[in-house]
């Protein structure tokens, strides 16, 4: 299994809702990230997961919270969203014998 | 600091025309250099990578070379196809850390028939 899953594939919601986004890879990576993607620019760094643990928070607001609850699972938990957080979530995974990162098919969240 | 800079599209070329993207790099230490491929309302694809001097990466008749001497990992196809219009992204990542990717802006490249 070389894939790296999102769920859900779209997802709509008003300011005051809390959602969930969804990562699965079961390649044994170790490693994980979330990327946030606008129209038209390159995917943003916004967390990294090594081992569990979160290693890196690119100054993410805190209506986003990053949770990994093992080792292939990554969610990102959505509250009090912005228009402006509207936009493509891409998961991302990485192996420890290359450094190349695997990516998943994405969210494409719209905040009304 | 690191960075990379991507030929600006958009690229539109005729089926079967031979296509380069432009891509240079500035990096602190020795990277890894990958292009990557995102089609319409889909995630990236890793289209292929080079991780030292001289290393040519290739997959589905696109060929990129890492060139240390003037920095850069161009990406070539001598014949183009209507089915690889995307977005196409080139993309550095260091070995130390959390090997992050730093990526370029992207070129649009539209093939028409």
């Amino acid at each position: 299994d070389t894939e790296v899953t999102q769920t859900p594939k779209h997802l709509v919601m008003g300011m005051t809702n809390k959602k969930s986004l969804k990562c699965e890879q079961h390649m044994g990576h170790r490693a994980m990230y979330w990327y946030k993607q606008k129209a038209k620019k390159p995917p943003e760094l916004m967390f990294v997961y090594s081992y569990e643990k979160l290693s890196i928070n690119e100054s993410v607001p805190s209506r986003f919270s990053p949770e990994c609850p093992n080792s292939s699972l990554l969610n990102l938990h959505l509250h009090a969203l912005q228009p402006e957080d509207s936009a493509l979530y891409l998961c991302a995974s990485r192996g420890t014998r290359g450094n190349e990162q695997f990516f998943g098919p994405g969210t494409r969240l719209t905040v009304l | 600091g690191n960075s990379v800079t991507q030929m600006e599209g958009p690229v539109t070329l005729s089926e079967e025309a031979f296509l380069t993207i432009n891509c240079t790099y500035t990096a602190t230490g020795y990277p890894s250099l990958f292009w990557y491929v995102q089609y319409p309302g889909e995630g990236l694809q890793l289209l292929l990578k080079a991780t030292k001097a001289d290393d040519k990466g290739s997959n589905k008749g696109f060929e990129a070379t890492y060139r240390k001497e003037t920095t850069s990992f161009h990406l070539e196809k001598g014949s183009v196809q209507v089915s690889d219009s995307a977005v196409y992204f080139c993309a550095l990542s260091l070995i130390q850390g959390a090997q992050k990717l730093v990526f370029g802006q992207g070129t649009r490249l539209t093939i028409n028939p």
